[in-house]
């Protein structure tokens, strides 16, 4: 089945680091850029972050530009988010969405919740 | 960063009601314009890719179009299932930003 599984969210104090993942299944990983979005709880989507294929290049929303890194190991289909110095406004369901082509998401996992709260 | 101005931000139309969303982009996009519909509770689905091209699957009562900086979004007909939240995408020079979102109500 082709699917993308988001884990890693919970409730991480503002400061705190939590590294978020996202297991891909049913199709060539490797292929495919990847991002991750988040949406802030009744807000709209937020693009957070790109990685190539190769794990080469990657991109940031200046949101979270030094803060946030995006990684991928190809040989386990992951993806992964590492988050530092968490603030309150972090707070929103993280997705991991696939690139079909040059930025049309045509999949996308259930999310993981992240609450940055003291 | 490219700014992108969804409008309305709400709609309220009957069944069987053609329903246009517009979507205006702050600088020339060509057509790196893409939709997307989200249900309560659900993942954003890919609906209309490239301003204007319908996504595998996706019903034919669903259109975009446009081209440079404004865009519009149509249901032909709209059907009870269509009840969601529609978010337009732009995607240039590796930087991405999603419309503010249309929330469509049933009257």
């Amino acid at each position: 089945e082709v699917q993308l599984v988001e884990s890693g969210g919970g409730v991480v104090q503002p400061g705190g680091s939590l590294r978020l993942s996202c297991a891909a299944s049913g199709f060539t990983f490797d292929d495919y850029a990847m991002h991750w979005v988040r949406q802030a709880p009744g807000k709209g989507l937020e693009w957070v972050s790109l990685i190539s294929g190769d794990g080469g290049s990657t991109y940031y929303a200046d949101s979270v530009k030094g803060r946030f890194t995006i990684s991928r190991d190809n040989s386990k289909n992951s993806l992964y988010l590492q988050m530092n110095s968490l603030r309150t406004e972090d707070t929103a369901l993280y997705y991991c969405a696939k690139d079909d082509n040059y930025g049309d998401f045509n999949l996308w996992g259930q999310g993981t919740l992240v609450t940055v709260s003291s | 960063d490219i700014q992108m101005t969804q409008s309305p931000s709400s709609l309220s139309a009957s069944v069987g009601d053609r329903v246009t969303i517009t979507c205006q982009a702050s600088q020339d996009i060509s057509n790196y314009l893409n939709w997307y519909q989200q249900k309560p509770g659900k993942a954003p689905k890919l609906l209309i890719y490239d301003a204007s091209n319908l996504e595998t699957g996706v019903p034919s009562r669903f259109s975009g179009s446009g081209s440079g900086t404004d865009f519009t979004f149509t249901i032909s007909s709209l059907q009870p299932e269509d009840i969601a939240t529609y978010y337009c995408q732009q995607y240039d020079n590796l930087r991405i930003t999603f419309g503010q979102g249309t929330r469509l109500e049933i009257k």
